[in-house]
């Protein structure tokens, strides 16, 4: 069975950091893209960015609204994804979700989705 | 960046009625388009990809369609359990950007 599992969200002043965690399991991992996707309280999904497979070097697309300031990772080794946030502002609070690339779709949706995990920004 | 309008963004039905959502692209696009449904606390859930294929498992009362810059996802007889907020999703072109999500209620 496949489960994405997020970690590490919490309160955090702004001008802060948080780093998330995906905990992957039932699936070949490093096989797949991974992104993640926010939700703010009441509102609608919005796309963090992505970090591609191994096959295609590990690169990564992130939204201009987090560019510079958030890094995602992985570590194939462990089955685990990261976003690492920084110089984090009121705007960045929301529900964040680790999602999976969809390989029959080439990579043209999301086919399994985390609980998410809520990140707060306030002081 | 391609930006999707979803209409409406909230619609009153009852079980068993038709129920059609357009998502309009503000430039034309191949059919990376995906729907999604989420209901309240929980994560969203994949229905079609691809425009038109129906994930596994989702049942066959979903359905989409569309191309160039107007898709539609369809559900031919609405089921208690679809009530729920569906979000249309383009894969075409970074940024990946959605819909604003339409609100579907029990009338």
């Amino acid at each position: 069975e496949v489960q994405l599992v997020e970690s590490g969200g919490g309160l955090v002043q702004p001008g802060g950091s948080l780093r998330l965690s995906c905990a992957a399991s039932g699936f070949t991992f490093s096989d797949h893209s991974m992104d993640w996707v926010r939700q703010a309280p009441g509102k609608g999904l919005e796309w963090v960015g992505r970090n591609r497979n191994k096959a295609n070097s590990y690169t990564t697309e992130y939204a201009a609204s987090v560019k510079g300031r958030f890094t995602i990772s992985r570590d194939d080794s462990k089955n685990s994804l990261y976003l690492q946030m920084n110089s984090l502002k009121t705007e960045d609070t929301a529900v964040y979700y680790c999602t999976r690339g969809s390989l029959s779709s080439g990579w043209r949706s999301f086919d399994y989705w985390g609980q998410g995990t809520l990140a707060t920004v306030s002081s | 960046d391609i930006q999707l309008t979803q209409s409406p963004s909230f619609l009153s039905a009852s079980v068993g009625d038709r129920v059609t959502i357009t998502c309009r692209a503000s430039q034309g696009m191949s059919s990376y388009l995906a729907w999604y449904q989420q209901k309240p606390g929980k994560a969203p859930k994949l229905l079609i990809y691809a425009a038109s294929t129906l994930q596994s498992g989702v049942p066959s009362r979903f359905s989409g369609s569309g191309s160039g810059t107007e898709f539609t996802l369809t559900i031919s007889s609405l089921q208690p359990e679809d009530f729920a907020t569906y979000y249309c999703q383009q894969l075409n072109s970074y940024p990946i950007t959605f819909g604003q999500g339409t609100r579907l209620e029990i009338k």
